[in-house]
């Protein structure tokens, strides 16, 4: 059964410093995973899907890596600022025909002025 | 191009009753998905349609069903509302296009059981 997890699980840095949010899962077996941000109570906004066959995306001040045989994946935010603040959740996608996402716990950022 | 919708915003029942919760799909987007996302136990997978049909379900009880609509717009019916079932549930789409299966999701309904 697939387990994802995210270290840590909160994390309150100060405006302009560049992070790394760790997301681990324990099958290899994947077919793509993607990075959403969740502002409280609302819906996800998606903010990269990296394939199993790639190693990385880029967008903007955001770039993803995968490493897919050693089941893990990270996120890393460039020059954060004030407006970074929310819950990253990392979810993977196990299969062609198996369209759920598996998401893992979370990383609740906070990036203060 | 609007994005995934989701009515109502909040919904407030008493345990015992049902509860039917709405989602439109990007415009051209056939598969649809139903997540729940209850305070301490992160987002689960609930419920996947295309094409009218449901593909996939998570591990709930058969209170919770749903279907699709000939425009690919979805409803979630929970029955027999249990205090538990207080969550945020949010919907997602997406479309297979060159092997992507992005999901975007929508704002969520909060459904709150007293």
């Amino acid at each position: 059964k697939q387990e994802v997890t995210q270290i840590p699980a909160a994390l309150s840095v100060p405006e302009g410093e560049n992070l790394v949010l760790n997301c681990s899962f324990t099958d290899s077996a994947i077919y793509n995973l993607q990075w959403f941000r969740q502002d409280p109570g609302k819906g996800l906004t998606s903010l990269l899907l990296i394939q199993s066959s790639q190693r990385e995306q880029t967008s903007g001040r955001l770039n993803a890596s995968l490493d897919k045989s050693s089941g893990r994946s990270t996120l890393y935010i460039a020059a954060s600022q004030p407006g970074d603040s929310a819950t990253y959740l990392c979810a993977v996608r196990q299969g062609y025909n198996t369209d759920k996402l598996i998401f893992g716990t979370g990383t609740r950022l906070q990036v203060f002025p | 191009e609007a994005g995934v919708t989701q009515s109502p915003t909040h919904l407030i029942k008493t345990r015992g009753q049902q509860a039917t919760l709405r989602c439109s799909p990007i415009s051209g987007h056939t598969s649809v998905y139903w997540y729940q996302q209850a305070l301490g136990l992160g987002l689960q997978f609930l419920l996947w349609y295309d094409e009218g049909e449901e593909r996939n379900r998570g591990n709930f009880p058969p209170r919770f069903s749903g279907r699709q609509f000939p425009n690919y717009s979805s409803e979630l019916n929970v029955n027999a509302l249990e205090l538990e079932d207080s969550a945020l549930y949010l919907c997602a789409s997406s479309l297979e296009f060159r092997g992507l299966y992005e999901q975007y999701f929508g704002p969520g309904t909060r459904l709150t059981v007293t």
